[in-house]
């Protein structure tokens, strides 16, 4: 079945960036669907930060956007999230998923399955 | 401050039936499919409901979905204390061109 595992560092410091990646097994990315990265932080809900289809094509939370950067290495079947200028608040358990996304506006989405998640903290 | 909006929380004995919703507007849920997501504690979301009311493989039938114009629902019935999580609603949002959550309900089975 189709498995996703998260890897980075636990701790950045503020204003640097934070680098994770997703590997996929049991999928081939470039088989299909969209790949996303979701967040929550400690005791709250989670929050979408992008998608990314295997051709390169993404959709990033508007609020993050411009500090988001995800990427798709189909060589190596992984998904990368680069988050620049952290603060605490970036602080999260940070997910990938599998992202089913249809037509041009995703009026049909749904993430399945999930990674176990990694948590991030961001502290000097 | 999320866009769709659940109550914090809710609760029911065991064996009893209980409904979770998810309210937004005309942007989201009202003309885009709904997925709601369990997450036990500890460990990652998983899927309950997409389309607004299939259930995934392996899902159970006590658990269902509904949506009606911009709101959704979430029931599930024969409550099982396995059942304590959290539960979050999502959609797409045509205006903000983003994946939008529910603030997360949590189920208490007393």
């Amino acid at each position: 079945q189709v498995q996703l595992q998260e890897s980075g560092p636990g701790l950045v410091k503020p204003s640097e960036t934070l680098s994770l990646t997703c590997a996929v097994s049991g999928y081939s990315i470039s088989s299909g669907y969209y790949w996303g990265w979701i967040r929550q932080p400690p005791g709250k809900g989670l929050e979408w930060i992008g998608s990314i289809y295997h051709s390169g094509s993404t959709y990033y939370n508007p609020s993050l956007k411009s500090r988001v950067t995800i990427s798709v290495d189909t060589s190596k079947n992984q998904l990368s999230l680069k988050l620049s200028s952290v603060t605490a608040a970036d602080t999260a358990v940070y997910y990938c998923a599998r992202h089913y996304c249809s037509g041009g506006s995703c009026f049909q989405n749904w993430f399945d399955p999930w990674g176990q998640g990694t948590l991030v903290t961001v502290s000097s | 401050q999320s866009v769709l909006t659940q109550p914090p929380s809710v609760s029911a004995a065991p064996g009893q039936k209980v409904t979770i919703s998810c309210s937004g507007s005309n942007s989201n849920i009202g003309n885009n499919y709904v997925s709601w997501y369990q997450q036990l504690p500890g460990t990652a979301p998983k899927l309950l409901i997409y389309d607004n009311n299939k259930r995934p493989s392996g899902i159970p039938d006590r658990f269902s979905g509904s949506k009606s114009g911009t709101s959704a629902t979430l029931g599930i019935t024969g409550l099982q204390t396995g059942d304590e999580a959290d539960y979050y609603c999502g959609t797409w949002d045509s205006s903000l061109s983003a994946v939008v959550f529910g603030g997360g309900t949590k189920l208490t089975v007393l």
